[in-house]
């Protein structure tokens, strides 16, 4: 079945610091990841997604992310954080079984030190 | 307009109530959804529409009913809940079901069963 990991509950960043959120999958085929972010009491928004078109996706916000078929890996990227981008990031994997489903990885929660 | 729009934002109910959460979308999406999100943790899917026939239903008690009285519109009646239900549900859309489609989250409603 198609997984993903996301490595740290929690990482902590100083302000203009880089931020590395890391997101490991696990399928069998080809996979349709996606990396999403919600603000507190929130819904979620689309940061990016990769759909085998490039293996460097650029995002909103600033942000992207490289697929990494050797390692198994979507890492999502920003090279200097704002204070604005302390939030809760997930990163998902879309299937199908009838209809499109989204599976989340667990979150990885990002504080923004001044 | 690229909104998904859920009413009400906030909702607390007794375990012997009846209530509707409704969502709302006129980007032309064809695909709807409803997601259920614990604190701390990931959305999990409940129940996917596509072309207002339910797709997906992920062994969700009947308790949750969902409808979709059209293309825009989609609704969670919800009937003699448990505590346990308390949590985010959110409402999303999508323009299909594809495996890479991306999909549009609204912000929610805050459901507490007491």
């Amino acid at each position: 079945a198609q997984s993903v990991t996301q490595l740290g509950s929690h990482v902590s960043v100083s302000e203009g610091a880089l931020v590395l959120l890391r997101c490991n999958y696990s399928s069998s085929v080809p996979p349709y990841l996606f990396w999403y972010v919600q603000y507190p009491n929130q819904g979620l928004q689309l940061l990016l997604k990769y759909t085998s078109a490039a293996t460097l996706v650029k995002g909103i916000n600033g942000f992207e992310a490289e697929f990494k078929k050797s390692e198994t890996s979507f890492h999502l990227t920003k090279p200097s954080a704002h204070m604005s981008d302390a939030a809760e990031y997930f990163c998902a994997v879309s299937i199908i079984q009838g209809a499109q489903k989204l599976v989340f990885g667990q979150g990885t929660r990002l504080t923004i030190n001044p | 307009d690229t909104e998904v729009t859920q009413t009400p934002k906030h909702l607390v109910m007794g375990m012997t109530n009846k209530k509707s959460l409704k969502c709302e979308q006129h980007m032309g999406h064809r695909a709807m959804y409803w997601y259920k999100q614990k604190a701390k943790k990931p959305p999990e899917l409940m129940f996917v529409y596509s072309y207002e026939k339910l797709s997906i239903n992920e062994s969700v008690p009947s308790r949750f009913s969902p409808e979709c009285p059209n293309s825009s519109l989609l609704n969670l009646h919800l009937h003699a809940l448990q505590p346990e239900d308390s949590a985010l549900y959110l409402c999303a859309s999508s323009q299909r079901t594809g495996v890479n489609a991306e999909a549009f989250f609204g912000q929610g409603t805050r459901l507490t069963v007491v």
